[in-house]
């Protein structure tokens, strides 16, 4: 079973409106982070937001904010206001956790095409 | 300024060659990771390094080898017995594993094997 999930490939909107990228995640630990990146068709992947499994707030940064619904197990981003430097690959990742100690990978979902129309 | 150096960018070879991705970072992280990235898809972990002369397999280290040498450098080798080995390959690092570190990476090698 996948353990990240974007059911979203691809997604349009328009310049200064707000526009939400779906992540649905699979973990059965109590202790995980999730993550979102940013990939430009450059190739480089630019780090966004992260959000704890205990954090109590909703985790923002800027223009970008998550919903994060523990019992849901999602973790949606919200970019407001976007602009066409937005258009880009969205990747959301998991890091679980173990007991206390350090785990070292990130699971990348599949990824959203996001385009911002003039 | 701090960050992740990958060469080269492009990288053609034949089949049956071995070929040696670098990947040079100065942000003083202890971690390094080599991540593949094939079209419409996520990325898939290849190797990670916590330290200095250790490394572990990630889920598709078939057909790969690494080094971890000096804590700067975590070269990637792709090596004849990779089937598939055409692909966007992005290394990165981190601080550590723990929490919220999130893992920085370079501008990425395209490899191209034919």
């Amino acid at each position: 079973a996948q353990k990240i999930t974007q059911t979203q490939p691809g997604m349009f909107v328009q310049e200064k409106e707000a526009v939400t990228l779906d992540c649905t995640y699979d973990t059965s630990d109590q202790s995980y982070g999730l993550f979102w990146y940013k990939q430009p068709s450059s190739g480089e992947m630019i780090f966004l937001i992260y959000q704890g499994s205990y954090d109590e707030q909703n985790a923002t940064e800027g223009r970008y904010s998550l919903n994060f619904q523990k019992a849901r197990k999602s973790t949606n981003l919200v970019i407001s206001a976007s602009q066409l430097g937005d258009s880009a690959m969205y990747f959301c990742a998991m890091r679980e956790g173990q007991s206390g100690g350090s785990n070292y990978k990130l699971t990348f979902g599949k990824g959203t095409l996001l385009t911002v129309n003039p | 300024d701090g960050g992740i150096t990958q060469s080269p960018k492009y990288l053609f070879r034949k089949e049956g060659q071995n070929v040696t991705l670098s990947c040079e970072q100065n942000l003083n992280h202890d971690a390094m990771y080599w991540y593949r990235q094939d079209p419409g898809q996520g990325l898939r972990l290849i190797y990670y390094s916590q330290i200095v002369n250790d490394f572990q397999k990630g889920d598709i280290a078939e057909g790969y080898s690494v080094s971890r040498e000096k804590k700067e450098s975590f070269p990637l080798t792709v090596t004849s017995a990779q089937k598939n080995p055409t692909a966007f390959y992005l290394c990165a690092s981190s601080i550590g594993a723990r929490g919220h570190s999130p893992l920085h990476f370079g501008n990425g090698t395209r490899l191209t094997v034919t």
